[in-house]
């Protein structure tokens, strides 16, 4: 099975700052990755796919990048309701879609 | 817009068979894929299958034995069933639309909490 590993797990930082969380995968996935937004006590919101791919309606201050192991989902100007948990997703292998543990996000 | 809407109970007794229907409004239920997810309270996603509108299938290997899901496109719902259920799957189970490209999870119902438990 493809491991996916985020880091950090969790991070603070303030409204306007840019944030950066890392997706690994255990073997290559080409741009089979996608972010997905959960606020507390709601459902997952696709934000981006095919690693950079912004899913429409999502503010353009989230952006992926990356190919093969290493992704990367940046917010540029963290807002107020960017407070959530952060999840990638990767595709590459259809019966094993599988998730990373999370990123919380926390405003100071 | 589409909207996906879970239902089925919130009670399950151990060794019992987990059952919930999501139905789809706003739109057809034909040609796309469709999903179950599941989140154990404070935990991460667990993708559980999907089935495509004509009634294929693709499991979850390490839940490939005990589920089923199945698509019915008169009344625009397609289910899940989990067998032989224990605590391990109280769970927040979501319905979800998948777009086949990259197989993203692009549209999520609310989620419904199931809890075994005798």
């Amino acid at each position: 099975d493809i491991q996916m590993t985020q880091s950090p797990s969790s991070l603070s930082a303030s409204v306007g700052d840019r944030v950066t969380i890392t997706c690994r995968a255990s073997q290559s996935i080409n741009k089979y990755l996608n972010w997905y937004q959960q606020e507390p006590g709601k459902a997952p919101k696709l934000l981006i796919y095919a690693a950079s791919s912004l899913q429409s309606g999502v503010p353009s201050r989230f952006s992926g990048s990356g190919s093969g192991t290493d992704f990367t989902l940046t917010i540029s100007g963290l807002q107020a309701e960017d407070s959530a948990t952060y999840y990638c997703q990767q595709s590459y292998i259809t019966p094993r879609l599988s998730f990373g543990g999370g990123t919380k996000v926390e405003i100071k | 817009q589409v909207q996906l809407q879970e239902s089925g109970p919130g009670l399950v007794k151990p060794s019992e068979t987990l059952s919930l229907t999501c139905t789809v409004s706003g739109g057809s239920i034909s040609r796309y894929y469709w999903s179950w997810i599941r989140q154990i309270p404070g935990k991460g996603l667990e993708w559980i299958g999907f089935i495509y509108y004509s009634g294929s299938t693709n499991y979850n290997p390490s839940l490939k034995s005990r589920v089923t899901i199945s698509v019915d496109t008169s009344k625009n719902q397609f289910s899940l069933e989990l067998s032989s259920v224990t605590a391990a799957d109280t769970a927040v189970y979501y319905c979800s639309k998948v777009t086949s490209g990259y197989w993203q999870f692009d549209l999520w119902g609310r989620g419904t909490l199931v809890t075994v438990s005798s």
